[in-house]
C-alpha cells in the first residue's frame, strides 16, 4: 500500500488561514473515519491534533479543524500563529491491521 | 500525568535484533480498551506505525514488519517491549512508543516518548 499523500510545504501570514491536504484511497481515507492529524516540532515528538477526521482532544486550541470529503482529508489552521510553524501528519486506517501515514507537510508562517 | 520514555540501544550492527523498552507511568495497561504502540521516523521523513499492543493482551502489527517484529508487555513494570529482528541500515530511525486511551481504540495516540534515534551501521 502507498503512503497518503501530502503536500511537501504550506505556508501563510499570522492571522490568516491555511489548509492542508491529505490524500489516499477508498481503502483507507475515503472508507474509514479513522483519520487523525498530528503536529511536530523539529527534534520532538508528534501531537495528536485531530483524530477520527474533524475530533479535537482535549486542550487543542479551536483553530484547527480537519475535514474530508472523498478520499482526501484536509487540516486547517485559522488565525496563524508563530507557534503553528511545525510539520503535519496525517494518518488513516486502511482496514486490517493496516494504518497509512502521509510524508508530512512543513507549514512556514511568514 | 502521563508519561513515557523509550530506552534501548543507540547503534546495531546489520543483522542484528534490536530490543526496545517503553517505560510508562501514569496509566496501567490493564485498564479495559488501553493500548500502548511504537511508530519510527526515518531522518527527515514521515511516520511509520510498528506495532501496537492492547490491555488484553492483543497484538497488532505492520504487515510488511510482521515477521520482524514481536511487543510484549509487562503490565507490573509498566513496560512494553519492542523486538525487531534482522536489523538493516533502512532501519536507522527515530523510534517513539505512544499510548492510546480506551476512547481512541488503538487509533490515534494522545501521548508520546521523546523517541531514540537508532542507527543501524556497521
Amino acid at each position: 500500500q502507498s503512503a497518503l499523500t501530502q503536500p511537501p510545504s504550506a505556508s501563510g501570514s499570522p492571522g490568516q488561514s491555511v489548509t492542508m491536504s491529505c490524500t489516499g484511497t477508498s481503502g483507507d481515507v475515503g472508507g474509514y473515519k479513522y483519520v487523525s492529524w498530528y503536529q511536530q516540532h523539529p527534534g520532538k515528538a508528534p501531537k495528536l491534533i485531530i483524530y477520527e477526521v474533524s475530533k479535537r482532544p482535549s486542550g487543542v486550541p479551536a483553530r484547527f479543524s480537519g475535514s474530508k470529503s472523498g478520499n482526501t482529508a484536509s487540516l486547517t489552521v485559522s488565525g496563524l500563529q508563530v507557534e503553528d510553524e511545525a510539520d503535519y501528519h496525517c494518518t488513516s486506517y486502511a482496514g486490517g491491521n493496516n494504518f497509512l501515514f502521509g510524508g508530512g507537510t512543513k507549514l512556514t508562517v511568514l | 500525568q502521563i508519561t513515557l520514555r523509550e530506552s534501548g540501544p543507540t547503534l546495531v550492527s546489520p543483522t542484528q535484533t534490536l530490543t526496545l523498552t517503553c517505560t510508562f507511568s501514569g496509566f496501567s495497561l490493564s485498564t479495559n480498551g488501553v493500548s500502548v504502540g511504537w511508530i519510527r521516523q526515518p531522518p527527515g521523513k514521515g511516520l511509520e506505525r510498528l506495532a501496537l499492543i492492547y490491555w488484553d493482551n492483543d497484538k497488532r502489527y505492520n504487515a510488511s514488519l510482521r515477521a520482524r517484529l514481536t511487543i510484549t508487555k509487562d503490565t507490573s513494570r509498566n513496560q512494553v517491549v519492542l523486538t525487531m529482528t534482522n536489523m538493516d541500515p533502512m532501519d536507522t530511525g527515530t523510534y517513539f512508543c505512544a499510548h492510546s486511551p480506551s476512547e481512541y481504540r488503538g487509533y490515534s495516540f494522545d501521548y508520546w516518548g521523546r523517541g531514540i534515534l537508532v542507527t543501524v551501521s556497521s
